[in-house]
């Protein structure tokens, strides 16, 4: 079966912009995460997704970043009024109900210019 | 929260070397996960392995829950094991994110 898909691969935008990066989780799965990975800060956790619980946005770095998921599987993350420090590999994970082990998607790697 | 360390940080082998790379947190996990970032950036599953020990081809892990760490071993390594390998955790009792090492960054030379 497929896996975790990401769109798009890459988006080079201007600073002041906004941005929605998508994520397609692997089917069945319940459980959906948001990490960034940046040169200064290594992986980072944004947001979780569990079912139709609360999503814990313990991560999100600032007020600019926010993230929904639809019926319980597409999420998009959304950064407004991007900033240069934004520039980083944003990845999403999914994980079966039940399990723990979480899959990665390929990533978007986005630019702030 | 949850500190994880990975040693070392660079590991330079030549084709067909075996390695063991370490992984210590400082809390009790109940999620502990092994990936290989390929050079393309893609984040490949190698173990769940929150604790015991699992084999699979020439990589194998062991995870000592109670004396929290995990090593990861690389027998006869390739050069397509080149690469950045991450150890990541989940504290105890959370169910969400999974807090990352830095990474062993791994070159494999002819």
């Amino acid at each position: 079966g497929a896996g975790v898909s990401q769109s798009p691969s890459n988006k080079v935008t201007e600073k002041g912009k906004d941005v929605e990066l998508r994520c397609d989780p692997i089917s069945g799965h319940t459980a959906l995460y948001w990490y960034r990975q940046s040169l200064g800060q290594g992986l980072e956790f944004l947001i979780y997704f569990q079912g139709n619980s609360a999503p814990d946005k313990s991560g999100l770095p600032s007020d600019r970043f926010s993230a929904e998921r639809t019926g319980g599987s597409v999420s998009t993350l959304t950064i407004q009024r991007t900033q240069q420090e934004d520039s980083a590999v944003y990845l999403c994970a999914s994980s079966g109900p039940g399990k723990n082990e979480q899959f990665f998607g390929p990533g978007t790697r986005l630019t702030v210019l | 929260g949850i500190q994880v360390e990975q040693s070392p940080p660079d590991l330079i082998l030549q084709e067909g070397a075996n390695s063991t790379l370490r992984c210590n947190f400082s809390d009790s996990v109940n999620n502990l996960q092994w990936f290989h970032q390929n050079p393309w950036g893609q984040l490949i599953n190698l173990f769940y392995i929150p604790s015991g020990t699992k084999q699979n081809g020439r990589l194998s892990a062991t995870t000592v829950a109670t004396e929290r760490y995990s090593l990861l071993y690389i027998s006869s390594s390739q050069t397509t094991d080149s690469g950045v390998y991450f150890c990541a955790v989940r504290l105890t009792g959370t169910a969400s994110k999974l807090t990352f090492g830095t990474g062993t960054r791994l070159q494999v030379t002819l």
